[in-house]
């Protein structure tokens, strides 16, 4: 059974450029999670999905971030312009049912922006 | 203002020690609890959920919640240099819909 997919794992990128994240979550979960993983500020929620409808996206930083979901099976977040401060590693979960649930998690894309 | 508060730690241990990580949480209407584990460069993994009041055990693990404190610890018996990694505490501040809240993680280190 395959589990949450990301791609690409690693991106480095320079500044101003647009990068986008890819994530195939578990075939069935109805939820799906984004979120930023830095030392300083651990593991950070950025937004998530409910049957393919954003749900809560008050943890994007700012305008140049973006998610989408198109399908079930397919989410994108996208950052155009891209800053140094970006850089991170970039999670996608998935669950059944939400906050009473496990998160799945994908493994991750390293991005680098210079 | 949702907050999950853990050690940052390290937390160093000898081999065949109990370890015990802390972890507190802002909103005692919390219903969910979980603890991850994360080793350097990969994602994290589950290891224990617990929803009610006391000690729930695993094997070596045991997850202990005491809501009234807002407070949740895992503990983690006869510690092997395996365990180390960075340990995550994970809230659900509402009911089913709402997304998992972590803190900074604690750095468990089990010497030989």
């Amino acid at each position: 059974d395959a589990g949450v997919i990301q791609s690409p794992r690693h991106e480095v990128t320079e500044m101003g450029q647009e990068v986008t994240l890819r994530c195939k979550p578990i075939s069935g979960h109805d939820y799906l999670f984004w979120y930023r993983q830095t030392m300083m500020r651990g593991l950070e929620l950025l937004i998530y999905f409910n049957n393919n409808v954003p749900i809560d996206d008050s943890g994007m930083p700012e305008d140049r971030f973006s998610a989408k979901m198109p399908n079930a099976s397919f989410s994108t977040l996208k950052i155009q312009p891209s800053e140094p401060r970006d850089s991170a590693v970039y999670f996608c979960a998935s669950n059944l049912r939400g906050g009473n649930s496990p998160l799945h998690f994908g493994n991750g894309t390293r991005l680098t922006v210079t | 203002q949702k907050e999950v508060e853990q050690n940052s730690g390290p937390l160093s241990v000898p081999e065949g020690a109990i370890a015990s990580l802390n972890c507190t949480y802002s909103d005692r209407g919390s219903q969910s609890f979980f603890w991850y584990r994360q080793y350097s460069g990969k994602s994290p993994e589950l290891i224990m959920s617990i929803y009610s009041n006391g000690d729930k055990e695993d094997g070596r693990f045991t997850a202990q919640l005491n809501k009234a404190s807002q407070y949740v610890s895992l503990l983690i018996r006869d510690s092997q240099p395996s365990d180390s990694a960075t340990y995550l505490c994970a809230v659900n501040f509402n009911q089913a819909g709402t997304a998992l809240i972590f803190g900074k993680g604690t750095t468990l280190s089990v010497s030989s």
